[in-house]
């Protein structure tokens, strides 16, 4: 079954408007942590923004925040402001508990074209 | 700080021939990571070290990839035979601990094409 899923393959959003990406997650842990990474066409993975599953409020990172509902298990990724920089990959993790450490799985990702 | 780094950038290789990738983490990462990442998917984690110590391995192709991580530092994950569906840009991260919310910090990646 998937751990993760992102299911927008490509999204487009005018430049300076807010766009949001979708992530739904599947676990059974208490405790586990919820990621986004941006990966440019040049393929190096930049971490953007962090949420713990006991954290209460939406986590927020300059013009990132992260919409988390628990219930419903999602943790959607909203940009606001778009830049044309802003045009990437976007990858959607969950971080939990494994015997002997903690496992990072990826969602397929979500690829976001900012049109000028 | 200097970033994780990897080498070589790109790879062309035929099938059935080996193949090295090397990957020197942040300095004082205790924990290393290295994904798989197939054009078009997320990056598939194959391995990871606590230190010089195997953590999960669970997704590695034992039968023909094999990886060490030597005095808890460096690191190579090495291919041999490699097969037309190894073609991927092979990650390395590192992360300062094992924990939930600690973040991973990835290197520029290793483009492998097996032709």
């Amino acid at each position: 079954a998937q751990k993760i899923t992102q299911t927008q393959p490509g999204m487009f959003v005018q430049e300076k408007e807010a766009v949001t990406l979708d992530c739904t997650y599947d676990t059974s842990d208490q405790s586990y942590g919820l990621f986004w990474y941006k990966q440019p066409s040049s393929g190096e993975m930049i971490f953007l923004i962090y949420q713990g599953s006991y954290d209460e409020q939406n986590a927020t990172e300059g013009r990132y925040s992260l919409n988390f509902q628990k219930a419903r298990k999602s943790a959607n990724l909203v940009i606001s402001a778009s830049q044309l920089g802003d045009s990437a990959m976007y990858f959607c993790a969950m971080r939990e508990g494994r015997a002997g450490g903690f496992k990072t799985i990826f969602g397929a990702g979500t690829r976001l074209f900012v049109k000028a | 700080e200097a970033g994780v780094a990897q080498s070589p950038r790109y790879k062309i290789i035929e099938k059935r021939q080996s193949v090295a990738f090397w990957c020197n983490p942040i300095s004082g990462h205790a924990t290393l990571y290295w994904y798989q990442q197939i054009l078009g998917q997320g990056p598939k984690l194959l391995i990871q070290f606590q230190n010089n110590g195997v953590v999960d391995d669970s997704q590695l192709p034992k039968d023909r990839f094999s990886a060490e991580r030597l005095k808890g530092v460096d690191s190579t994950l090495k291919i041999q035979p490699a097969k037309l569906e190894d073609s991927a840009v092979y990650l390395c991260a590192s992360s300062l601990l094992n924990s939930v919310g600690i973040e991973q910090y990835f290197g520029p990646g290793t483009r492998l094409t097996v032709t």
